[in-house]
């Protein structure tokens, strides 16, 4: 079945505390995308990868970093998590970054930072 | 700078009635539009998309109407369903790659 998959679904962690969100997809996309869903502010993108080793920032990257060392695998790294990172996490890929090619989402990752 | 906004945050439409769910956006170099669908505990999921040189584009049940003079795209849904019941969000893509969601409309889906 073609799907993105993200672990964990929920984590509850602490300030400063190093964590990372995985995200896998088993369609050979190309374009991978982290995004965070927060009430009233709908989706922002915090980083994308047009490809392997090719990362670019979205809108809100500050205090998050991506790696995209294979193409089906697309972590997000919170170095030192703030409670201000407290929200809802959705990885997307599609097949190209261009055109009309459709993202397809996981499932979310319900993050909360005490 | 680039923003997309919908209209109304809520619409609650009778089962069976037509649904319009609207969404304005303001880069006017955005070629490309998307309409995604979010269940509760879901991520979003896409229903249609349509391309800058086109202004209307049909789905199963679903049309998306595109005015690019006054940067408002639309989308519709016909007969509503209670399956229907959801948050959209329109998005737009720019040129430079980025994509830029609406903060989203939860359709009400009335018996």
């Amino acid at each position: 079945e073609a799907q993105v998959t993200q672990n964990p679904r929920y984590l509850i962690t602490v300030t400063g505390k190093k964590l990372t969100v995985t995200c896998s997809q088993n369609m050979n996309h190309e374009y991978m995308s982290w995004y965070r869903q927060d009430p009233g502010l709908g989706l922002r993108q915090i980083y994308y990868s047009m490809n392997v080793e090719v990362t670019d920032k979205g809108d809100v990257p500050e205090g998050y970093k991506v790696s995209r060392k294979e193409k089906r695998n697309f972590p997000l790294i919170l170095e030192s998590p703030s409670p201000n990172q407290t929200s809802l996490y959705f990885c997307a890929s599609s097949f190209g970054g261009r055109g009309t090619d459709t993202q397809y989402f996981g499932p979310g990752t319900r993050l909360t930072v005490l | 700078g680039e923003s997309v906004g919908l209209h109304l945050p809520t619409l609650s439409v009778q089962e069976g009635d037509n649904s319009i769910i609207n969404c304005a956006y303001s880069n006017s170099a955005s070629d490309y539009f998307i309409w995604y669908k979010q269940e509760s505990g879901k991520g979003p999921q896409f229903i249609i998309d349509i391309r800058s040189n086109m202004d209307k584009r049909q789905g199963q049940r679903v049309t998306v109407l595109l005015n690019k003079t006054v940067k408002h795209l639309s989308l519709q849904i016909a007969a509503t369903q209670p399956g229907d019941s959801a948050v959209y969000f329109c998005a737009e893509k720019g040129r430079d790659d980025k994509i830029i969601f609406g903060k989203g409309t939860r359709l009400h889906i009335l018996p």
